[in-house]
């Protein structure tokens, strides 16, 4: 499986927006871009994902850069319940349907 | 609630006991995954079932964890002969695979604790 990088964590404002980056340089054509979150003392929950374009549901936002290389995942208005470890991970479509998590980024929201 | 539900969600036991975990998954799912999850870590994949067929199993998976889905509704996974190293949240998702991808539901997880 192709590998992330994403930063450790990163703190925002309640109410702003916020945008948590993800690295994926080794991405392969067959690669879906998927992110998860995880709530503290939860499961891991299923956020968006996509391949090539951006994509938009009712939690959140991604953008996926033109060479796929990177994405960004952007809440638009965070709320203090988005405070959770947030995962990017890759799944090629033609292999292994389990999901192999890095170590994500820690979102802090503040009040 | 109609989501994943496990059991127990705490176990604590003592070096060399035998556990089992239970999990539960969303109605009609035919997938099941198990996870664990060590502290500041993500999950790392230990085993997943298709009905009740056994898949895959992670090199993670030594010959103490055993896991079953019977009769492909409910699954266990059973540690036996328990290390301090087992110390950690073990993690079960289910899906329906009907497509290229399906998308995981995991459960609150079974947090164990080997003294």
């Amino acid at each position: 499986d192709a590998k992330t990088t994403q930063p450790n964590s990163m703190e925002s404002n309640e109410e702003e927006p916020v945008h948590l980056p993800c690295n994926h340089s080794t991405i392969s054509g067959t690669d879906y871009i998927h992110w998860y979150r995880q709530l503290p003392s939860q499961g891991p929950e299923y956020v968006i994902h996509g391949l090539t374009s951006n994509v938009n549901n009712r939690m959140a936002s991604l953008a996926i850069a033109e060479d796929r290389k990177s994405s960004t995942l952007i809440l638009h208005r965070a709320t203090l319940r988005d405070a959770a470890v947030y995962y990017c991970i890759l799944r090629d479509v033609r292999g292994a349907q389990k999901l192999v998590f890095g170590q994500g980024t820690r979102l802090t929201i503040n009040p | 609630d109609t989501g994943v539900s496990q059991d127990p969600r705490h176990k604590i036991t003592k070096r060399g006991q035998n556990v089992t975990f239970r999990c539960d998954p969303i109605s009609e799912h035919n997938r099941l995954y198990w996870y664990r999850q060590t502290l500041g870590q993500g999950p790392e994949f230990l085993t997943y079932f298709q009905n009740e067929a056994q898949l895959e199993k992670s090199r993670l998976l030594s010959d103490r964890f055993s896991a079953e889905r019977p009769k492909g509704s409910f699954s266990t996974l059973e540690i036996q002969r328990t290390e301090q190293g087992d110390s950690a949240m073990y993690l079960c998702a289910s899906s329906l695979l009907a497509g290229i991808l399906e998308t995981q539901y995991f459960g609150p997880g079974t947090r164990l604790l080997v003294l």
